[in-house]
């Protein structure tokens, strides 16, 4: 069964860091494409950055262009998404989610990342 | 970046009666590859996104026939044949042609 599981949200000041994490498990990680999508209280979903298999293809949504960076271990199965200089505005859940073919397959549970002083 | 314009914004519908949602892109989302990539989610209160259709009319493996897509360029729409009460939720179109991915702003399906 293929699992995500975000983990390292919580509570940081405007200006602050955060390093989220993704644990995968029950498939081929290296081999797919991985996307943080977000989705601040009570509105839309928001996609924020894509890494591809290798690492070789990285982008990122404008809004968060320059402060966060998209990064995994395939030997850990893992992902990561560094945000720095966190604004009231990036307080969302974030998701990790799986691509396909190109689409999302398969996301996690999220984790509350809510930025305030 | 292209914009999706979802409508409604809200629906309310009677169980077994049918819905439909509309999805509008800015651009066309056809590829030179001959796929158009145009997506449904529905996000269940309470929980993460889940895929329904992707390429406007593939049903994810798993999700009921009632679920349809269709569509082509700029306008498309998902159908639910006859609602059932498991379907509420919040359902999201998204274009992944170009990044940045866009998603509609979302249409409540509420039942009556």
């Amino acid at each position: 069964e293929v699992q995500l599981v975000e983990s390292g949200g919580g509570l940081v000041k405007p200006g602050g860091s955060l390093r989220l994490s993704c644990a995968a498990s029950g498939f081929m990680f290296s081999s797919y494409s991985i996307n943080w999508v977000r989705q601040a209280p009570g509105k839309g979903l928001e996609w924020v950055a894509s890494i591809s298999s290798t690492s070789s293809y990285i982008d990122y949504a404008d809004s968060v262009k320059g402060r966060f960076t998209i990064s995994r271990d395939n030997a850990k199965n893992s992902l990561y998404l560094q945000m720095n200089s966190l604004r009231a505005e990036d307080t969302a859940v974030y998701y990790c989610a799986r691509e396909g073919g190109g689409e999302l397959v398969h996301w996690g549970q999220g984790t509350l990342v809510t930025v305030s002083s | 970046d292209i914009v999706m314009t979802q409508s409604p914004l809200s629906l309310s519908v009677t169980p077994g009666q049918p819905a439909s949602i509309s999805c509008k892109s800015s651009q066309s989302l056809l590829y030179s590859d001959g796929k158009t990539y145009l997506d449904w989610y529905l996000q269940k209160p309470g929980q993460s996104p889940q895929l329904l259709i992707y390429e406007v009319s593939n049903r994810f493996s798993g999700v009921p026939d009632r679920f349809s897509g269709s569509g082509s360029g700029t306008d498309f729409t998902l159908k639910i044949s006859r609602v059932e009460a498991e379907d509420v939720g919040v359902y999201y179109c998204m274009q992944t042609l170009q990044l940045s991915w866009t998603f509609g702003q979302g249409t409540k399906v509420e039942i009556k």
